[in-house]
């Protein structure tokens, strides 16, 4: 069975840091990943995706995640944060043959001024 | 480029009452998802289906009822709303890509705000 796991429900960063939101998985067989975004009252966004290829994956608004096989991780980076990526990122894992996503529970990103 | 719609945004039911909640896509995707979002619990999966005709259940069906019966229609029944059934709903839709059916990303609507009194 698949799962994906974020730690850290929060997290606070200045407006300039590095953002760094962290996202586990488990599967037995090879996975794609995702990386959404939720703004307030609005549906989901697609951020990036991992489908095999590239290892290194970049997205919108200068966001990117590292697909690590031997840590089971794809986490995601911004290396200077803005205002309005603000929000909630969601890491999502699907596997061939599941035909569905299992979301984790979410970190809501706080930029401090 | 309307992507995937649900209707309505808001509403609020009496315990008891029923309702249906619309998703409709325009993309022709075969597969099509209901998520209910609860506060630091993430999505969870009540149904899904992988074409019309067919639907099963996910993590979280009781108290649920979906059917598909044309590709671009997925609409979520609840029949004796529960205070428990007070969440966001999402509607998503997907497509497979190469030979060994693997999902390519989901596209999801703008969210229905359900609360049960």
């Amino acid at each position: 069975a698949q799962s994906v796991t974020q730690l850290g429900s929060h997290v606070s960063v200045s407006e300039g840091a590095l953002v760094l939101l962290r996202c586990n998985y488990s599967s037995s067989v090879p996975p794609y990943l995702f990386w959404y975004v939720q703004y307030p009252n609005q549906g989901l966004q697609l951020l990036l995706k991992y489908t095999s290829a590239a290892t290194l994956v970049k997205g919108i608004n200068g966001f990117e995640a590292e697909f690590k096989k031997s840590e089971t991780s794809f986490h995601l980076t911004k290396p200077s944060a803005h205002m309005s990526d603000a929000a909630e990122y969601f890491c999502a894992v699907t596997t061939s043959g599941t035909y569905k996503y299992i979301f984790g529970t979410g970190t809501r990103l706080k930029v401090l001024a | 480029n309307a992507g995937v719609t649900q209707t309505p945004k808001f509403r609020i039911l009496k315990i008891g009452q029923s309702m249906t909640l619309q998703c409709a896509q325009d993309m022709n995707h075969n597969y099509m998802y209901w998520y209910r979002q609860d506060p630091g619990m993430g999505l969870k999966l009540i149904y899904y289906s992988v074409g019309a005709g067919i639907t099963d259940k996910g993590e979280v069906p009781n108290g649920y009822n979906v059917s598909r019966s044309t590709t671009e229609d997925f609409p979520l029944r609840l029949e004796l709303a529960a205070p428990s059934q007070t969440s966001v709903y999402f509607c998503a839709s997907s497509y497979s890509i190469g030979l060994d059916g693997l999902l390519t990303e989901a596209f999801f609507g703008q969210g229905t705000r359900l609360t049960v009194v």
